[in-house]
């Protein structure tokens, strides 16, 4: 049973260019959290979905970033127009339930944004 | 609030105890997490405990929460080069979708 997988592992992008991060769960896995790891920093919430919803999406910042999960395929978490400031390293996390006790983490994109 | 706090660093030798110590304000955890960090990688979960327990112990882990005092702490026995990381201390809410609130992070390290 693969874990959490995330891609790609490293991303590099020019000031202005988009970035799309993706996120496949575990194998019966529905629901899907991202966060966000600042250097030095601790992780931060950013979106908890569902296949083909959005639940909770209290740590996304307003403008410029965005989260799906659509019934076929990966979690993408997609920025446009990405500024020296989102460089980080975005975790996504699965687990099987909501409010499960374990959720399983991947090993994280690292952009960084020049 | 919500706010997990945790000190930044720590530093043993090798055969020691260590003890990472964690503080939390929101009286409304349902669960509280230890997560390693190691460089360049993902979080492994490695222990986690219900907010109406006092302790758990998984082999070299011993978990201690004082819920009067909103404290949490890690011990691991008997430490390693290889427990070299950062650890983070997270919480999640009573009522809340499962979303993990976490501290800064302690950054062990076990000198030999």
């Amino acid at each position: 049973n693969a874990g959490v997988m995330q891609n790609p592992r490293h991303l590099v992008r020019r000031r202005g260019q988009e970035a799309r991060l993706r996120c496949s769960p575990m194998k019966g896995h529905s629901h899907v959290y991202w966060y966000r790891q600042l250097p030095e920093e601790g992780l931060k919430f950013m979106v908890y979905l569902q296949k083909e919803n959005i639940i909770d999406e209290s740590g996304m910042p307003k403008e410029r970033f965005s989260a799906e999960f659509p019934k076929e395929g990966p979690s993408i978490l997609r920025i446009q127009q990405v500024v020296r400031g989102d460089s980080a390293a975005y975790f996504c996390a699965s687990s099987p339930q909501d409010g499960g006790v374990e959720a399983f983490f991947g090993q994280g994109t690292r952009l960084t944004v020049v | 609030g919500e706010d997990v706090e945790q000190s930044l660093f720590l530093s043993v030798r090798e055969g020691d105890s260590s003890v990472i110590n964690c503080t939390y304000t929101d009286s409304s955890s349902t669960y509280l997490y230890w997560y390693k960090q190691e460089p360049g990688a993902g979080l492994q979960l490695l222990t986690y405990i219900f907010s109406n327990m006092d302790m758990k112990q998984d082999q070299r882990l011993t978990v201690l929460l004082n819920k009067k005092d909103k404290h949490l702490s890690l011990r691991i026995a008997d430490t390693q080069t290889g427990d070299s990381a950062i650890y983070f201390c997270a919480e999640t809410l009573k009522g809340g979708t499962g979303k993990l609130i976490f501290g800064q992070g302690t950054t062990l390290q076990v000198k030999p």
